[in-house]
């Protein structure tokens, strides 16, 4: 059974950055996909990104292009996650989520969720 | 505005059948599995369907999922107030180096 355990709350400033850890745990690291998915207050899931750690290119949803780096560290297996040029719309619960089967993307285990306030 | 379409709410009373819908096009729902997700108040997403109409371990099986084409359907049966939660579809879409799309989620009251 898959675990993930993400980094605490943040409050940040509009046009910083922040970056969101997410350890996985059971099961192997490199081969299954690892989404960031966020959710705004008042709106749906939204997918931003994810990477499979054995072929370390991250895939990035457009909107997000330029904005977002996904990395990841098989020694602590921990997936990152960081955004920049924060503006107010980008306060929302961050979410990792890995997929089940190999080399696949969609999520069936989740974190718990990191809120990222952004506050002048 | 979200690749998938679900109605944005929908209500029942214990005991009834609920049917959430989720269209999409060939390059997502078309050709690739689709899964469903609930979310209670303040937690994260909990997968409830996964490849159309897998029931993970622990999901009750009130919950059905089924696709048709570029649609798909998650039925709850005997609904009980603790159903009450937004419902997600999702599916991954072939379009450009492929992503992830999810439906715009389905807030479901129980009356």
């Amino acid at each position: 059974q898959a675990q993930l355990v993400q980094s605490g709350s943040e409050v940040k400033s509009p046009g910083s950055s922040v970056k969101v850890s997410c350890k996985a745990s059971g099961g192997s690291f490199n081969n299954y996909g690892i989404n960031w998915v966020r959710r705004a207050p008042g709106q749906g899931l939204e997918w931003m990104g994810g990477i499979i750690p054995a072929f370390r290119t991250p895939n990035y949803a457009q909107k997000f292009q330029g904005s977002l780096t996904i990395t990841a560290d098989e020694s602590t297996t921990t997936v990152y996650m960081e955004l920049s040029g924060l503006t107010f719309e980008d306060t929302a619960v961050y979410y990792c989520a890995r997929a089940g089967g190999y080399f696949g993307w969609l999520p069936e285990y989740w974190g718990q969720g990191t809120l990222i306030t952004v506050s002048p | 505005q979200s690749v998938l379409t679900q109605p944005p709410s929908t209500s029942g009373t214990p005991g009834q059948r609920v049917t959430i819908s989720c269209s999409g096009i060939s390059s997502n729902i078309g050709s690739n599995y689709v899964y469903w997700y609930q979310q209670l108040p303040g937690t994260a997403p909990k997968l409830l369907i996964a490849r159309n109409h897998e029931r993970p371990s622990g999901v009750p099986d009130r919950f059905s999922g089924s696709k048709s084409g570029t649609s798909a359907s998650l039925a709850i049966n005997g609904l009980r107030f603790e159903d009450e939660a937004d419902y997600f579809c999702a599916a991954w879409d072939d379009s450009l180096n492929g992503f992830v799309v999810f439906g715009g989620g389905t807030r479901l009251t129980v009356l």
